[in-house]
């Protein structure tokens, strides 16, 4: 299976909190992106960043990648109630589909 | 404004009866997916369409199956709905070239069997 593996599986944290997730693969990639899921609703897209890249910033998020160690990181600073929900990589592998795997996910609870 | 719209929301189903859930988009993205996502799971992708070239993944099911009739339209087809079934399946977009692009997801239509 190509789908990539993400750590914690869970994670609690109080309102102002900085939250780290993790996030492995294994092959290469065209580019990795993070989205948010509220509970039993669509993904919403936050973030992508190329393979050519090892940084990006989005407000509140920034996001690693380290190619050769096939790994992303997703920080979001300050966090939020609102931030609650869940959070999942998802990598495109590229090639003559452009298919986009998801990883197993992390579930973010930021207690007010 | 919806961009990529899913019908309809919630599905019930009897066993075994065939059932097709859609989706459509007005972003005219070459790129359209089909997802099912159980309970606390990861999203798994069944199959994708890239224009009009039609892609399963090698653990999908025979049961599923897709059409694409155009750019904007794609539909889900489960010939033979079974209780493992039952589950949110999501519809994806997105604008594809050598680099990639993110994807637009719909709300998601949850598929109950009963």
């Amino acid at each position: 299976s190509q789908q990539g593996e993400e750590d914690p599986q869970a994670l609690s944290i109080q309102e102002g909190e900085n939250a780290t997730m993790n996030c492995s693969y294994k092959t290469s990639i065209n580019n990795l992106q993070w989205y948010r899921q509220n509970s039993g609703r669509g993904l919403v897209h936050l973030i992508l960043i190329r393979s050519n890249e090892r940084e990006k910033h989005s407000g509140r998020l920034r996001v690693t990648l380290d190619t050769s160690k096939k790994s992303s990181s997703l920080l979001i600073t300050a966090s939020r109630a609102a931030d609650t929900a869940s959070y999942f990589c998802a990598t495109d592998y590229g090639g003559a589909t452009n298919k986009l795997i998801f990883g197993t996910g992390t579930l973010l609870a930021v207690q007010p | 404004d919806a961009m990529v719209i899913q019908n309809p929301r919630y599905q019930v189903t009897q066993f075994g009866k065939p059932v097709t859930l859609s989706c459509s988009q007005t972003l005219n993205h070459n790129v359209m997916y089909w997802y099912q996502q159980k309970s606390s799971q990861a999203p798994k992708l069944l199959f994708h369409y890239y224009d009009k070239d039609f892609n399963n993944e090698a653990d999908t099911p025979d049961n599923f199956q897709s059409r694409r009739p155009n750019t904007s339209f794609c539909f889900l087809d489960i010939r033979s709905p079974g209780l493992g079934d039952a589950a949110m399946y999501l519809c994806a977009t997105s604008r594809q070239g050598r680099m990639g692009t993110e994807a637009f997801f719909g709300q998601g239509t949850r598929l109950t069997v009963v």
